[in-house]
């Protein structure tokens, strides 16, 4: 595997379902991120991960729970949505920290639908 | 807080024309980046061509160059000798070189390419 992973692709919940999204990077990078990306708005930064420690929660609310156990590996934990959380969710990683620390790779994304 | 604007939602450009996509943001900041990420049907976005707002020169790779104008806080991009891969979603994003590597997205240009 190369670059930025996340898995599954595709998820389709009900509002009472508990899922979890996973993002894997394989380029020893330090920061992670997750985006939401609706239909006609622009990408919605939602958690951002230095060092495994939280740094940024851009008021996303509590039924979005991130974990980051490692620098490589982020997850999205899920419970409770609502239809309107129905989206694509990316995850991006960087180097922070040095001079040309600000290209983020993407991954595939996430496919969500909110039941 | 920045925000970043494209004002155009669809742009359509003939095989092996140029086109030149819009993007102007709102900053109060004299240091930051700016970028522009290809996301192709298949979701994985990639960053196509960055520009440091200290540098004057217009950043090019390829056949993706920025027209930076700072003043005006403006940053366009063009493709030249359009291909049918190019055929995409574009963003334009912003980076603050002091508040870490949050990065603010326009909400996107679709480029279509006519054979």
């Amino acid at each position: 595997e190369t670059g930025v992973t996340q898995t599954p692709r595709h998820l389709v919940m009900g509002m009472t379902n508990k899922k979890s999204l996973k993002c894997e990077q394989h380029l020893g990078h330090n920061a992670m991120y997750w985006y939401k990306q609706s239909a006609k708005k622009p990408l919605e930064l939602m958690f951002v991960y230095n060092f495994k420690e939280q740094t940024e929660n851009n008021s996303v609310p509590s039924r979005f729970s991130p974990e980051c156990p490692n620098s490589s590996h982020l997850f999205l934990h899920l419970h409770t949505l609502q239809p309107e959380d129905s989206a694509l969710y990316l995850c991006a990683s960087s180097q922070a920290g040095t001079v040309d620390s600000n290209e983020q790779f993407f991954g595939p994304g996430t496919r969500l639908t909110v039941l | 807080a920045q925000t970043v604007t494209q004002s155009q939602p669809e742009m359509s450009v003939q095989e092996a024309e140029t086109v030149t996509l819009s993007c102007t943001y709102d900053t109060s900041e004299s240091d930051y980046y700016l970028f522009w990420y290809k996301q192709p049907p298949s979701r994985q976005m990639i960053l196509v061509i960055r520009q440091e707002a200290y540098k004057q020169q217009n950043a090019t790779e390829n056949r993706f160059s920025v027209n930076f104008q700072k003043a005006a806080k403006s940053f366009s991009l063009k493709i030249s000798d359009s291909q049918l891969g190019d055929a995409a979603m574009y963003f334009c994003a912003y980076r603050s070189a002091a508040a870490g590597n949050k990065l603010t997205f326009g909400g996107g240009t679709r480029v279509l390419v006519k054979p």
